[in-house]
């Protein structure tokens, strides 16, 4: 089975600080997806990543900066947080397949953060 | 502007029913289309996916139908069972090659009566 890890699954934080978020998979795959979910909004993409080193904006990337030096781990960034990232925060990773046909992305647990 | 929707919050039905989950789309580009379940504290999970080349794709209880000039696509639950209770989340992605980014849904929270 596909296993999606996130660092910590709660998470609290002060205004201004730089947050950290990790994810980890184990199978190979080439992209990875950052979501948040919110009561309403459904789920959003952040950001995601097809290749290391490789980032590309989703759809609300503002306040969010991403890593992926190692194909297995993609970070997101709070470079200054806010009360308005309150949230909770989803990783996703899925393959390009056979044929590059598509793929379902499978996700981690998730991190509920709080900013304070 | 929500390119993907799921126009009920919530849905009851009884255990046994079944339950029909819808989800519409506005945006012609979408051609492969994804349904997952959500528990409280857990991660999306994958549940049953089409591409646009199909109407249909059944997997156990699970059926998705698509209808393309109705942009609309549902999940077909049968029987339902009290395990299903969950947020049900429709994706719709804009192509069939790669992994590229879903647009999801609000999602619909159904909840199955024992």
């Amino acid at each position: 089975d596909v296993k999606v890890t996130q660092s910590s699954r709660y998470l609290v934080k002060r205004t201004g600080e730089k947050v950290f978020l990790e994810c980890v998979q184990d199978m190979d795959h080439e992209n990875m997806f950052w979501y948040r979910q919110d009561p309403g909004l459904g789920l959003r993409l952040i950001y995601f990543s097809y290749d290391v080193k490789m980032k590309e904006k989703g759809d609300i990337p503002e306040g969010y900066s991403v890593s992926r030096e190692k194909k297995e781990r993609f970070s997101l960034i709070l470079e200054s947080a806010s009360t308005n990232q309150t949230s909770m925060y989803l990783c996703a990773s899925g393959s390009n397949g056979r044929d590059g046909l598509n793929q379902p992305q499978h996700f981690g647990d998730g991190t509920r953060l709080s900013i304070l | 502007d929500q390119q993907v929707k799921q126009n009920s919050p919530s849905l009851s039905v009884q255990e046994g029913r079944i339950s029909i989950l819808n989800c519409d789309y506005t945006n012609s580009m979408f051609d492969y289309f994804l349904w997952y379940k959500k528990y409280p504290a857990e991660g999306p999970t994958f549940l049953i996916s089409i591409s646009s080349i199909k109407d249909k794709n059944e997997d156990g209880r699970f059926t998705v139908f698509l209808n393309k000039s109705a942009k609309h696509l549902s999940l077909h639950i049968v029987p339902s069972q009290p395990g299903d209770s969950a947020v049900y989340f429709c994706a719709a992605s804009p192509t069939t090659s790669g992994t590229y980014k879903y647009i999801f849904g609000t999602g619909t929270r159904l909840k199955v009566l024992a």
